[in-house]
């Protein structure tokens, strides 16, 4: 029984170039969550979907990064042209389909992005 | 808005000691709360949450919380830490809104347990 599955661990950009992590939920679950942290900081929300609908990308930067959570397959995060204060750890997370109002979230390992 | 303080930045303690870290929440109403705790390199695992009922919550690897609804607390006990223990805890508020959890985090606790 995985767990939420995020690759790449680790991951090296250089700047202007782009970041795609990608995220698999645990199984049965359809809600996906990313978060950011940065160095000393705690994990800051940043985009809640489920199936192929954003629910609420209130903590996503207005440009260069954008989110998805295709019918088949993973969730992505996408960053484009990255730059240095891009890098970060970004979970994801993931918690079971409608009706569990009490559940708690289940984060995967994490992403570590560098940008050089 | 739901917001969460976690006041002690960094805490050490000595191997069998006692151990408490604070937390601060503000939410209007009952909010749900929980800990995490982050091992280096690694995920966030559940250590134990609050939604309702006996304001002592029991957790795993002998964590217990206590939710003081008049000082909007949820402070993270453990009466003998081991080594193993050493980790970046986070408090957690949230609440269910639109169909999903809104979970906001504190900065963390970084305790560093020595011999």
């Amino acid at each position: 029984n995985a767990g939420v599955m995020q690759n790449p661990r680790h991951l090296v950009r250089r700047r202007g170039q782009e970041a795609r992590l990608r995220c698999s939920p645990m199984k049965g679950h359809s809600h996906v969550y990313w978060y950011r942290q940065l160095p000393e900081e705690g994990l800051k929300f940043m985009v809640y979907l489920q199936k192929e609908n954003i629910i609420d990308e209130s903590g996503m930067p207005k440009e260069r990064f954008s989110a998805e959570f295709p019918k088949e397959g993973p969730s992505i995060l996408r960053i484009q042209q990255v730059v240095r204060g891009d890098s970060a750890a970004y979970f994801c997370a993931s918690s079971p389909s409608g009706g569990e109002r009490t559940g708690e979230l289940f984060f995967g390992e994490g992403s570590r992005l560098t940008v050089l | 808005a739901q917001s969460v303080t976690q006041p002690d930045i960094h805490i050490t303690v000595s191997e069998g000691a006692s151990l408490e870290l604070r937390c601060n929440y503000s939410y209007g109403a009952t909010p749900y709360l929980f800990w995490y705790v982050q091992s280096p390199g690694q995920g966030l695992q559940l250590l134990l949450k609050y939604f309702s009922g006996d304001t002592l919550v029991q957790g795993i690897k002998g964590f217990e919380a206590e939710f003081k609804r008049s000082q909007s607390s949820f402070n993270l006990r453990k009466p003998s830490v081991h080594w193993s223990d050493a980790a970046e805890y986070f408090c957690a508020v949230g609440h269910y809104s639109g169909g999903y959890q809104k979970v906001t985090f504190g900065t963390g606790t970084k305790l560093q347990v020595i011999p």
